[in-house]
């Protein structure tokens, strides 16, 4: 069982603005990073720390915390966007890692 | 650039041994922790564990610990992921991953394409 707790799914309409929650005890003192998994690819890092994109990811992604959630949210989604989204963080003790169970985000 | 670049796939019988490998390049390898990450078919990402390829401190996620051993090779930049004995349950895709350890963080900023190991009688 993962310590962080994702909803398996979630849909937006194509340019409206979504938000993919992660909750668990861990994030109330380690920030999520975020990952996005597209079909037959491997995951690709969107958000990571306080709120960082690595180079090439869209300003639309963006990243945010509040006691024990983190959330990632996309401004204008795109068809593009369509994908599976995981949270990981620091697991409570801070000396391992925990996966998120993953959000299927569907652009309608 | 940074690459992390994986052996191809595999199909195994139940009881063999296996071990796959990542090599990286583009970055100093001994200076990044790598780590492997596991996703079942259909399924979400799991944490295996990782290597500190400078001086080879291990760890391991629980769920993990003395089914798989992980190593690297200094020498020639690339990690490993052994099992001795498999079995169907292990079918799944690996990913390498170079793990950055922050003060408050923990994320991986490149990803291996993926070994697909196949274990089937």
């Amino acid at each position: 069982s993962s310590e962080l707790t994702q909803d398996p799914a979630v849909s937006v309409a194509l340019g409206q603005t979504v938000r993919i929650t992660c909750q668990g005890d861990s994030l109330r003192s380690y920030y999520a990073s975020w990952y996005q998994q597209k079909p037959g690819q491997a995951p690709v890092l969107v958000i990571y720390g306080k709120n960082n994109r690595p180079s090439g990811i869209p300003d639309r992604f963006s990243g945010s915390s509040s006691g024990n959630t983190a959330s990632l949210t996309i401004t204008g989604a795109q068809a593009e966007d369509e994908a599976d989204y995981y949270c990981n963080s620091r697991d409570s003790s801070g000396n391992l890692v925990v996966f998120g169970g993953g959000t299927k985000l569907t652009v309608l | 650039e940074v690459q992390l670049v994986q052996s191809g796939a595999e199909v195994k019988k139940p009881g063999e041994s296996l071990k796959i490998s990542c090599k990286g390049s583009g970055y100093s390898f001994t200076s990044y922790w790598i780590g492997w990450v596991r996703q079942m078919p259909g399924k979400g990402l799991e944490w295996m564990g990782i290597i500190y390829p400078g001086d080879s401190d291990t760890r391991y996620s629980p769920s993990f610990q003395g089914q798989v051993t992980i190593s690297a090779d200094k020498s020639i930049s690339t990690a490993y992921l052994q099992w001795s004995s498999l079995k169907a349950s292990d079918t799944a895709m690996y990913y390498c991953v170079r793990q950055i350890r922050g003060l408050r963080m923990y994320y991986f900023d490149y990803w291996g394409q993926g070994t697909l190991v196949t274990v089937s009688s």
